[in-house]
């Protein structure tokens, strides 16, 4: 059972298109996490939100946590070659341990 | 400083054989983490250490897998009677005091098992 459903898992974009990732869950989260990843690499923080209805940008980047803290979404703005990677959220259940539960991953890739 | 290492890099190995990963963390960290990622998927928690104590082995499939941190610092995942379906990238983090802290990963061990 996957707690955290984020769509799409693929996505192929031309340069300079907009685009928006969903995560979603029917469990609530004390805090929601973005990361990127590369090949071969870990995941690397991007953004954490806590409180439900939070917006956080960074550069082209906004990052939104629901009211209800159960979803959450990532908007690029004018997608560049750069953004290219795989997305990922996690969500910590419990802040007492740290343990994140991911979701799926989305594939992005922006062409030229 | 240094992130997260480690090692190996890659490992291959048949089915039936005994591995460890290790992994090095962040100095002064003394909460460690390993999740297991498999083609396509996102990372899955194996297991989380607070100092030499493991504090949640939840994630641990089964009793193939185990994994120590004796001295707070390196920790070992050991793999025993490997099966084809371990195969997957084995990621560790580390964070300073664990919680709602920044993890930090590493590049992760990839394992293939033949």
């Amino acid at each position: 059972t996957q707690l955290l459903e984020q769509s799409p898992q693929f996505l192929s974009i031309q340069e300079g298109e907009n685009l928006t990732v969903y995560c979603n869950s029917s469990s609530v989260f004390s805090s929601l996490q973005w990361y990127r990843q590369e090949p071969g690499e870990g995941p690397v923080l991007l953004v954490t939100v806590v409180t439900g209805g939070e917006v956080k940008k960074l550069k082209r980047l906004t990052f939104q946590f629901g009211d209800a803290r159960k979803d959450s979404s990532l908007h690029i703005t004018a997608a560049q070659p750069g953004d290219t990677g795989l997305y990922l959220c996690a969500g910590l259940r419990s802040s007492n341990t740290g343990k994140l539960i991911f979701g799926q991953g989305t594939t992005l890739q922006v062409k030229p | 400083g240094a992130g997260v290492s480690q090692t190996p890099s890659n490992k291959v190995t048949e089915k039936g054989k005994y591995v460890e990963l290790r992994c090095d963390p962040i100095s002064g960290h003394t909460a460690l983490y390993w999740y297991r990622q498999s083609l396509g998927q996102g990372p899955e928690f194996l297991i989380y250490f607070q100092g030499t104590g493991a504090a949640d082995d939840s994630g641990l499939p089964n009793d193939r897998f185990f994994a120590v941190r004796p001295e707070g610092s390196v920790s070992t995942l050991k793999i025993q009677r490997t099966e084809r379906g371990d195969s997957a990238v084995y990621l560790c983090a580390s964070s300073l005091t664990g919680g709602s802290d920044t993890q930090y990963f590493g590049p992760g061990t990839r394992l293939t098992v033949l």
